[in-house]
């Protein structure tokens, strides 16, 4: 069967540390992936999208990368920050032809403490 | 334009009563999208409009849900007979569709829904 698992244990990290979270799927082939962020009560906000021939792709202090083989994404924060506490969704796109439909995982909830 | 609309954004119902959620997407979006989100789980895909096409429906709708987006603008979730089971949080979202090239969806507010 098809599966995007994340962390479901909430990720504690200390504020300046770098914060990484893992997405890993099986039985999928997508062609994008994409973070969002999505804090309580709040609709998810699109962070980064990164194609299945790419290896890497940063934003500011964000990173993420895409391993088509180990079928997994890695997500980074750096300088990790109390305002970066909330949950982080990956998803996947299939991309079939006649649609880009994504398919969420349950997300990881960070934790930035001072 | 500010975003992605939904109203409302909480709705108390009782069980066996209809609903009608409302979306207004990015005006230049061509591409809606609901979701369905519960507790402690990432969104899950309900539907989706190209234009006021309705192009694909997850098995999760059952025939209580029904969709429009008659004009190819805003979109409207309709959910008859409501179950306790229906209560969550409805998201809508939009995104430029441009061939098979990805992008971002913008996801509005939701619309929280509890069925007593």
């Amino acid at each position: 069967s098809q599966k995007i698992e994340q962390n479901s244990e909430a990720l504690n990290i200390q504020e300046g540390k770098t914060a990484t979270l893992t997405c890993n799927y099986t039985n999928y082939s997508p062609a994008y992936l994409q973070w969002y962020r999505q804090d309580p009560g709040r609709g998810p906000v699109f962070l980064l999208l990164i194609r299945e021939n790419e290896k890497e792709k940063r934003k500011e202090r964000l990173k993420v990368t895409f391993d088509t083989t180990l079928k997994q994404s890695l997500f980074h924060i750096t300088a990790s920050q109390p305002a970066d506490s909330a949950t982080y969704l990956c998803a996947l796109d299939l991309n079939t032809g006649t649609a880009s439909k994504l398919t969420f995982g349950t997300g990881t909830r960070l934790q930035v403490t001072l | 334009d500010t975003g992605v609309s939904q109203d409302p954004r909480h709705k108390i119902t009782k069980r066996g009563q209809n609903v009608t959620f409302r979306c207004d997407p990015i005006s230049e979006h061509n591409r809606l999208y609901w979701y369905r989100q519960t507790l402690g789980q990432g969104p899950e895909f309900l539907t989706y409009f190209q234009n006021e096409a309705q192009l694909e429906k997850s098995r999760l709708l059952s025939d209580r849900f029904s969709a429009e987006r008659p004009k190819g603008s805003f979109s409207t979730l309709e959910i008859q007979r409501t179950e306790q089971g229906d209560s969550a949080m409805y998201l809508c979202a939009s995104s430029p569709g441009q061939g098979t090239l990805g992008y971002g969806y913008t996801f509005g507010s939701g619309t929280r829904l509890t069925v007593v």
